[in-house]
């Protein structure tokens, strides 16, 4: 499985633009890049997801580098709701077995 | 949608006891997966089935852990017998198959062994 590589922990301003790092510099080429987060006490939510192209939908923007080794997630207008830990993952698929592998994740501590 | 459905909520139970953790999957999905959290392990995955046929149980930590799907729209996750190091958050999730930006997690159940 390619492993991935996030800060521990970040901090934003509310308002600002937040900006997740991700390494996953042994991606394979059919492994796609997927972003989950988990708000305190829920279940992980599902954020957005690439293969190589610059993605966008209306939660967040995901930039992926061109070689693939590394990813940014990018949360526009960051607020106190987006207070989580964000988890980078790489889908592994194995003789079928199709899992989502989370990590330990980067905690997001938006302040007023 | 209602979403993903898990009970109960919170259960605390004595050691030694069966515990039987349920979950009711999103209509259409194929695809559901039983996870644990815990503050030093994080969220691991137990166990996850395809059209209700186990897939990969290779997380599950013992002989002690089972799960079953008797039908789309029902799972359990059963401890016997229960010890304080199963006290965990466990979820469910589902998800259309071969899709994983498709997950879609239950509240989950909080789960204490005393």
């Amino acid at each position: 499985d390619a492993k991935t590589t996030q800060p521990t922990s970040m901090d934003c301003a509310e308002g600002r633009a937040a900006n997740l790092p991700c390494n996953h510099s042994t991606i394979s080429g059919n492994e796609y890049v997927y972003w989950y987060r988990q708000i305190h006490s829920q279940g992980p939510q599902y954020i957005i997801h690439g293969l190589k192209n610059n993605e966008t939908n209306e939660m967040a923007s995901l930039i992926i580098t061109e070689d693939r080794k590394s990813s940014t997630l990018i949360l526009p207008h960051a607020t106190l709701r987006d207070t989580a830990v964000y988890y980078c993952i790489v889908r592994s698929r194995q003789g079928g077995s199709e899992k989502l592998v989370f990590g330990k994740g980067t905690k997001l501590t938006v302040n007023p | 949608d209602a979403g993903v459905i898990q009970s109960p909520r919170h259960e605390v139970t004595e050691m030694g006891q069966e515990v039987t953790l349920r979950c009711k999957p999103i209509s259409g999905h194929n695809s559901l997966f039983w996870y644990r959290q815990t503050m030093m392990r994080g969220l691991e995955l137990l166990i996850y089935f395809n059209n209700n046929v186990p897939i990969d149980d290779s997380g599950m930590p013992e002989d002690r852990f089972s799960a079953k799907m008797p039908n789309a729209s029902f799972s359990t996750l059963k401890i016997q017998p229960s010890e304080p190091r199963d006290s965990a958050v466990y979820f469910c999730a589902s998800s259309p198959r071969g899709r994983g930006y498709g997950y879609t997690f239950g509240s989950g159940t909080r789960l204490t062994v005393v």
